[in-house]
């Protein structure tokens, strides 16, 4: 099925862990990003990629990192997990990043999430 | 300032109800915008694009306001299925998409 897929669906981590959240599409999208969600905060971004190659920091980057090696992948490291990093993540790809509404395919496709607890 | 704001409810309405979401958005460049709806604990999915002359799918009719910068959704006769957290998301060229923090809406029979 095409789309966006994450692992792993569930993690827990102890403090001071790192690991990496998986994303990759197969929709040959050339725009990727991460969000986070939180109770109360609603949907915040992380980082994103215009294309690949490419990485830009979003609203709350700090103690992540990601990479965009290929058009498919799109992997968010937790450098040194902390509890407020305890969240749901979710991966998202789009035609393209700049989302003005010349084309009904160019929508935001988001992964079904990875819930992250960090104890 | 949040750049988009949303009344996080809930709204609890019975069934065939209509009911209204508005969603204000601060930076008056922003040009494109959304509707995106949340089931309980999945992934958002796009409901519908709001287009500067206003658009119906349905049951559901997205209104954009340019002068007050703010959108709207509004829903027809209500479902149990349409039971959802409604995310509002708005962008200016350039940027990535912002969400608000969604309106949580419940449908009973």
């Amino acid at each position: 099925n095409a789309g966006v897929t994450q692992t792993p669906k569930f993690q827990v981590l102890k403090t001071g862990q790192s690991m990496t959240l998986q994303c990759a599409q197969d929709m040959n999208h050339n725009s990727m990003y991460w969000y986070r969600q939180d109770p109360g905060m609603g949907l915040r971004l992380i980082y994103y990629s215009a294309s690949e190659g490419t990485t830009d920091k979003g609203e709350v980057p700090n103690g992540y990192n990601v990479s965009r090696s290929t058009t498919e992948d799109f992997p968010l490291r937790l450098l040194s997990a902390a509890p407020s990093q305890t969240s749901v993540y979710f991966c998202a790809s789009s035609l393209y990043w700049d989302q003005i509404l010349t084309s009904g395919a160019n929508v935001l496709t988001f992964g079904a999430g990875s819930r992250l607890t960090v104890l | 300032r949040k750049e988009v704001e949303q009344d996080p409810g809930p709204f609890n309405v019975p069934e065939g109800a209509t009911v209204a979401f508005n969603c204000t958005y601060s930076n008056s460049a922003s040009q494109s915008f959304f509707w995106y709806r949340q089931d309980c604990r999945k992934e958002p999915k796009l409901l519908m694009s709001v287009y500067s002359s206003g658009n119906e799918d349905g049951r559901f009719t997205a209104q954009l306001n340019r002068a007050s910068q703010y959108i709207s959704l509004l829903i027809r006769d209500s479902k149990l299925s349409d039971s959802a957290t409604y995310l509002c998301v708005a962008n200016q060229a350039g940027t990535a998409l912002i969400f608000g923090k969604g309106t949580t809406l419940s449908v009973s029979s």
